[in-house]
């Protein structure tokens, strides 16, 4: 399966600035996701991000909250945007590689807005 | 909507004894499922999945789960729990429609005492 680097892998941020969160596989791939664990939840899914093309948001997510870029195929960006405590959660991509069996996740971001 | 249902926070079990997590769902379509663990600081680990064929599926760790179309389940199982094996399990399904999203259910966190 592939390997993930998500960084930072925490943060504390004041409430109205950003944060870009970046992802860094091992490997090309051509599917890239980015989810969201909000505390005491499940995951959710944020945006799906093709290489070369903009990213497919899920109800209930937008662009210009959650910017994602994907300037290749090792490499995706996720920023959340001026935030406000309701944003804390844990942020973690994952990437598709070799049909159903090969989803990984990364080991996820946790962020704190106060 | 598409859901899946983990009906308990958490499970306490004695280490050697056998443990269950439970998951159900509701779909429309084929579901593919799977099954994930969660340590602390650290990503989702891929357990198992239920993809066609035999209904009991083994996977890491000594986990098993079995695909019951009937009831819409798919507890996870384990004949004897160790202590290494707390941490969040979470139950996730991807319909044949969409290999792209993943619909997790709320998690479950397992604690094993000595």
């Amino acid at each position: 399966s592939a390997v993930i680097s998500q960084k930072p892998s925490r943060d504390i941020c004041q409430r109205g600035t950003s944060l870009t969160i970046q992802c860094q596989v091992d490997s090309q791939v051509t599917m890239m996701f980015w989810y969201r664990q909000q505390p005491g939840q499940s995951l959710t899914l944020i945006a799906t991000a093709n290489q070369g093309s903009e990213a497919t948001y899920e109800s209930g997510f937008v662009i210009d909250k959650f910017p994602i870029s994907r300037p290749n195929l090792t490499f995706s960006t996720l920023t959340v945007s001026n935030m406000s405590p309701e944003d804390s959660s844990i942020y973690l991509c994952s990437v598709l590689r070799g049909g159903l069996y090969g989803y990984t996740f990364g080991s996820g971001t946790r962020l704190t807005v106060v | 909507a598409q859901s899946v249902a983990q009906p308990e926070d958490q499970v306490n079990v004695a280490e050697g004894n056998p443990l269950t997590v439970k998951c159900t769902y509701s779909v429309s379509g084929n579901p593919y499922l799977f099954w994930y663990v969660q340590y602390p600081n650290r990503g989702l680990q891929f357990l198992l999945k239920y993809i066609t064929g035999d209904n009991l599926v083994k996977g890491s760790y000594g986990f098993e789960a079995e695909f019951n179309k009937s009831q819409t389940s798919f507890h996870l199982k384990k004949p004897s729990a160790l202590v290494s094996d707390s941490a969040l399990y979470f139950c996730a399904v991807i319909l044949g429609d969409n290999f792209n999203k993943f619909y997790f259910g709320s998690g479950t966190k397992l604690n094993v005492k000595p």
